[in-house]
């Protein structure tokens, strides 16, 4: 069965880089599919912040590609995501998933709350 | 990005049918077959109902079922249950131009 868990801080300073890892078990990562991030502030709707294929090839949402590195470490089967310059407006329950090439989401991680507070 | 539109909520009465819309353009839901939709219970993670419009996932009950007119994608709940009270959201790939998804912003469904 293929489990997604997410990991990092839970409270990031305005200005900073949130970091953020999703450890991947019971599938390799570098057998293929691709690996996303997508979040949900408290009360709203989803929003995809990118993804990256298992080869390295990596797509990011327009809205946020400027601030978004989304990075993969075959080794530990886990991926990785990184947002800069966070304000009060990327405080959200931030999930990692498994999807297809057609983008439909088949397996996702339990969902960590990341507030960006001082 | 693509904007895709659902109601805000629905409800229905336990055994009846509901619908759940999810409105794009031409351009969008029009165009491709890469819509699907996610169960959220409250305080949990969205789950896999229907992908590529009409398609259900092993597990998922026969009571949803999905499909597309024009611009708009549809999800339906024949005899519906509690348990079927949830958030549920529509999403879109889209590869026109960029690689790119897309959320509804999401149908609250009440079981009367």
């Amino acid at each position: 069965q293929v489990q997604l868990q997410e990991s990092g801080p839970g409270l990031v300073k305005p200005s900073e880089t949130l970091s953020l890892t999703c450890a991947v078990s019971g599938y390799s990562i570098s057998s293929g599919y691709y690996w996303g991030w997508i979040r949900q502030p408290p009360g709203k709707g989803l929003e995809w912040i990118g993804s990256i294929y298992h080869s390295g090839s990596t797509y990011y949402n327009p809205s946020l590609k400027s601030r978004v590195t989304i990075s993969v470490d075959t080794s530990k089967n886990q991926f990785s995501l990184r947002l800069s310059s966070v304000t009060a407006a990327d405080t959200a329950v931030y999930y990692c998933a498994r999807h297809s090439a057609s983008c439909y989401f088949g397996y996702w991680g339990q969902g960590t709350l990341v507030t960006v507070s001082s | 990005q693509s904007a895709l539109t659902q109601p805000p909520s629905v409800s229905g009465s336990p055994g009846q049918s509901v619908t759940i819309s999810c409105t794009g353009t031409s351009s969008d839901v029009g165009s491709y077959n890469r819509v699907s939709w996610y169960q959220q219970p409250p305080g949990t993670a969205p789950k896999l109902m229907i992908y590529e419009v009409t398609n259900r996932p092993s597990g998922v009950p026969d009571r949803f079922s999905g499909s597309k007119s024009g611009n708009t994608a549809s999800l339906t709940i024949s005899g519906l249950q509690a348990e079927d009270e949830a958030d549920y959201y529509c999403s879109l790939y889209t590869s026109s131009s960029t690689f790119d998804v897309v959320f509804g912003g999401g149908t609250k469904l009440t079981v009367l």
